[in-house]
This record gives C-alpha cells, structure tokens and sequence, in this order.
C-alpha cells in the first residue's frame, strides 16, 4: 500500500463549488504540505503543517483552507472553486527536522470549468 | 526569498548519451539542502538525488550525480548512459536546514529517445 495517498485522484467541478482534497500518511510523520503543480511554474506551496496544532501559510494560500484532523490526515478545501485553480495538487510528507526528503502522494487533477 | 531557476524547459537526448540540467538558485541562507525529483508520465514525484550546502563532496546515487557550486548557487544534474525510464520532469529545489519547506524550480523536460 501506498504511504501517502490522495483521494479523490481525479475531479470535475463547476465554478463556486465547494471541494476537499484529502491526504491520508501511514509514515508516521509530523509534517505534511499541500503543493499545487501548474505546467512552466512547478509546485507551490500552499499550507504546510508541523504538527496537529501548527499550521502555516505557504506562497499561494488565498482562496484555499486546510484542516488537520489527526496526525496522519490533512485535508485542502477549495471554498468556492474558480477556473484558475485547475491544477495537480500534490501533498507530502516529511520526518522532523530540516534536510529530510519529502514524500509525496500520487497527485489530485482538479479541473474547475 | 529563495528563488530556483531551472533555464532549459526541454532536453532530448539520445539513449546511452550523458545530459547535464542547470539549476540556479539565490539565498542568503550559509546552510541549506538541495533536491532534484523526477515526475514520469504517472506524475509521481521521486526523490533523485540530495546535496547538503555544508558538504563539500558532490552527492552521487548510481548513474546521477551532481555538481554543486555553492559560491556560484548553482545545483546541476548529470545522468550518465541515459536510459528510456529516464524521461520525465525534473525539478531543483532548496530545502532550509530548520524547516522543511520546499522552493522548486519550473521544471526541465527531458527525453530520452531510442
């Protein structure tokens, strides 16, 4: 089984809908981070978490919310989808400490027409 | 704030052939990591090789390695007798030592053709 899964992995949504994107770990890691992929721009980071309680802005987070429910969950909602925010979306996981590799989920498609 | 320009958005090269991707980066940071992930097709995100700022000696893992230029901030990949299986995006990214967030490049597309 996967260690960093992503549901769902694709999805079609209409413009001012509300949608989630979740993440589930079994690596046991504390720190998990929302990524969004657009194509010329690589990944960006949208919310990182260092903990249940420790939740961060990244470089593009308006528009987006998140919510860690437990330590091996981390959810991304879109409140009210716009075109713009078609993208891949990834999420990640690292181990405490600076320099580990981060270990990223197979990706969410989302396409908000 | 950390920048990192990849500044080839395409590579083709023949099978068995050697390719080098550049990567460039700015901080002020002394301390810091370095990353190349590959994306193939299945747009997974795999971890390839990892340079430490403090560490003088260039990482190697099999057929890639890199040269890390610290003075010059520059990061680049070699894949050595390139293989199908290589073909993908590959990202840089820096890392800082205390905490975990990642800063990628745009991304290189390489080919790796028969």
């Amino acid at each position: 089984d996967a260690d960093v899964t992503q549901t769902p992995r694709n999805r079609i949504t209409k413009t001012g809908k509300r949608i989630m994107l979740e993440c589930s770990q079994t690596k046991g890691h504390d720190r998990m981070y929302w990524y969004r992929q657009d194509p010329g721009l690589g990944l960006q980071l949208i919310y990182y978490s260092f903990d249940v309680k420790d939740i961060n802005k990244g470089e593009i987070s308006d528009g987006y919310s998140v919510s860690r429910q437990a330590q091996a969950k981390f959810s991304l909602s879109l409140e009210s989808a716009i075109p713009n925010q078609t993208a891949l979306y990834f999420c990640a996981t690292s181990d405490t400490g600076g320099g580990h590799e981060q270990f990223f989920g197979p990706g969410t498609r989302l396409t908000v027409l | 704030a950390q920048t990192v320009t990849q500044s080839q958005p395409e590579m083709s090269v023949q099978e068995a052939e050697t390719v080098t991707l550049s990567c460039t980066y700015d901080t002020s940071e002394s301390n810091y990591y370095l990353f190349w992930y590959k994306q193939p097709p299945s747009r997974q995100m795999i971890l390839v090789i990892r340079q430490e700022a403090y560490k003088q000696q260039n990482a190697t893992e099999n057929r890639f390695s890199v040269n890390f230029q610290k003075a010059a901030k520059s990061f680049s990949l070699k894949i050595s007798d390139s293989q199908l299986g290589d073909t993908a995006m590959y990202f840089c990214a820096f890392g800082w030592v205390w905490g975990q967030k990642l800063v990628f490049g745009q991304g290189t597309r390489l080919t790796i053709n028969p």
